[in-house]
């Protein structure tokens, strides 16, 4: 595709259970981000992906937050044991990167609500 | 760690009227990149303008300008003949030879 997809657009769970949020990012982009946004707030930096490299996991807010990036394209976000405060809109952005950090292309998010 | 600020929360602007978007950041690099996004209530964040750090020039898409002070780390967005449209939360970010960073956002309120 032509930009970057995230599905499911909407994700409803009960607390307690575990989620996985999927992004597909653009072709040929090596960098990827993960961040959080709760209603009307900023950016939450979650974990960043560049090539080969180890990611950058400084972001997960607990160790119920994880994701992986498989054959340096699409990447799942996983978070277990789902609490009420997750809830929030998940974005994803990939980025060409050749030894610098370009912009970013945003995905459309996936929205979770947890109950 | 690299920091990108924006120290105003929430500005408003009358229509057809000029409103500026602070941001200011910390870094030792000498070549990096600034981005300004927009983010409307549909959440898709928007690329508005790019500036690479080693261009005196400042960047100009259309309405939207920046004011880009290397020496002082300030990149303000200029917004001119403000449109009812133009309402949203903007992220100043900053990349380089690390992961991008935003600030915290300004979230634009645009008056009729």
């Amino acid at each position: 595709g032509a930009g970057v997809s995230q599905s499911p657009s909407n994700k409803v769970t009960e607390k307690g259970k575990d989620v996985e949020l999927r992004c597909d990012p653009i072709s040929g982009h090596t960098a990827l981000y993960w961040y959080r946004q709760s209603l009307g707030q900023g950016l939450e930096f979650l974990i960043y992906f560049q090539g080969n490299s180890a990611p950058d996991k400084s972001g997960l807010p607990s160790d119920r937050f994880s994701a992986e990036r498989t054959g340096g394209s699409v990447s799942t976000l996983t978070i277990q044991r789902t609490q009420q405060e997750d809830s929030a809109v998940y974005l994803c952005a990939s980025s060409l990167t050749s030894g610098r950090v370009y912009e970013q292309y945003f995905g459309p998010g996936t929205r979770l609500t947890v109950t | 760690a690299q920091t990108v600020t924006q120290s105003q929360p929430e500005m408003s602007v009358q229509e057809a009227e000029t409103v500026t978007l602070s941001c200011t950041y910390d870094t030792s690099e000498s070549d990096y990149y600034l981005f300004w996004y927009k983010q409307p209530p549909s959440r898709q964040m928007i690329l508005v303008i790019r500036q690479e750090a080693y261009k005196q020039q400042n960047a100009t898409e259309n309405r939207f300008s920046v004011n880009f002070q290397k020496a002082a780390k300030s990149f303000s967005l200029k917004i001119s003949d403000s449109q009812l449209g133009d309402a949203a939360m903007y992220f100043c970010g900053k990349g380089g030879s690390e992961k991008l960073v935003f600030g915290k956002g300004t979230k634009l309120t645009v008056n009729p």
